[in-house]
């Protein structure tokens, strides 16, 4: 049971070029997040998915792009990346988003955009 | 809308002490849930702790308890015997349980140092 897997764990793009972070719980959740944490920012929800087949955008989705694949798969794909776009992203899955449902994290993927 | 204030960028404290790391919250729902999560060097982010807004009581779980007042709108997270492993970023945060969905709103997390 290997929780909340990401891949890359590390990344370096220059400005302008695309890419697509793989996201996969093997948990049966039902939902999924994708946030980016900067320093002294928190996290931030970029978009999150309520069940397979649907998406939704968070609090900072402009720049990005997702995709359910399934319901164990979940990817953001930044389509031209911009240096602000320099971050630590995480996946998370829960239950559901309804009721008392505790994230589980993925171990993040650090992303550097020159 | 909802928010999450976390006023103290770093503690600090000894192995062995007690500390208090504070958590402020803005929500108009009546039904809300608060979670804790601790965030060591390593990246992860990890759930500690939960506490429903209708709970009775405060929750607790090992050497972790949540400082729930309702009226005064706080989450106050209490390590009691600090130890080494506990130096890390703890980040509160809320979500709605009102019917239909809410995600997570994250504070900015405060940075806990245990010394020996």
């Amino acid at each position: 049971n290997a929780g909340v897997t990401q891949t890359p764990k590390f990344q370096v793009l220059k400005t302008g070029q695309s890419m697509t972070l793989q996201c996969a719980q093997d948990m049966n959740h039902n939902s999924m997040y994708w946030y980016r944490q900067d320093p002294g920012m928190g996290l931030r929800l970029i978009y999150y998915s309520a069940s397979e087949g649907t998406t939704d955008k968070g609090e900072v989705p402009n720049g990005y792009n997702v995709s359910r694949l399934n319901k164990r798969e979940f990817s953001l794909r930044l389509e031209s990346a911009a240096p602000s776009q320099t971050s630590v992203y995480f996946c998370a899955s829960s239950v559901g988003l309804a009721g008392v449902s505790e994230q589980f994290f993925g171990p993040g993927t650090r992303l550097t955009v020159l | 809308a909802q928010k999450i204030t976390q006023t103290q960028p770093g503690m600090f404290v000894q192995e062995k002490e007690a500390v208090t790391l504070d958590c402020t919250y803005d929500t108009s729902d009546p039904s809300y849930g608060l979670f804790w999560y601790k965030q060591p060097s390593s990246g992860e982010m990890i759930f500690l702790i939960y506490q429903g807004s209708y709970d009775q009581q405060n929750a607790t779980e090992g050497r972790y308890s949540l400082n729930f007042q309702k009226a005064r709108k706080s989450a106050n997270l209490v390590i009691s015997a600090s130890q080494l492993g506990d130096s890390a970023m703890y980040f509160c945060a809320m979500r709605s349980l009102n019917s239909g969905y809410s995600t997570l709103t994250f504070g900015k997390g405060t940075m806990l140092l245990v010394s020996p």
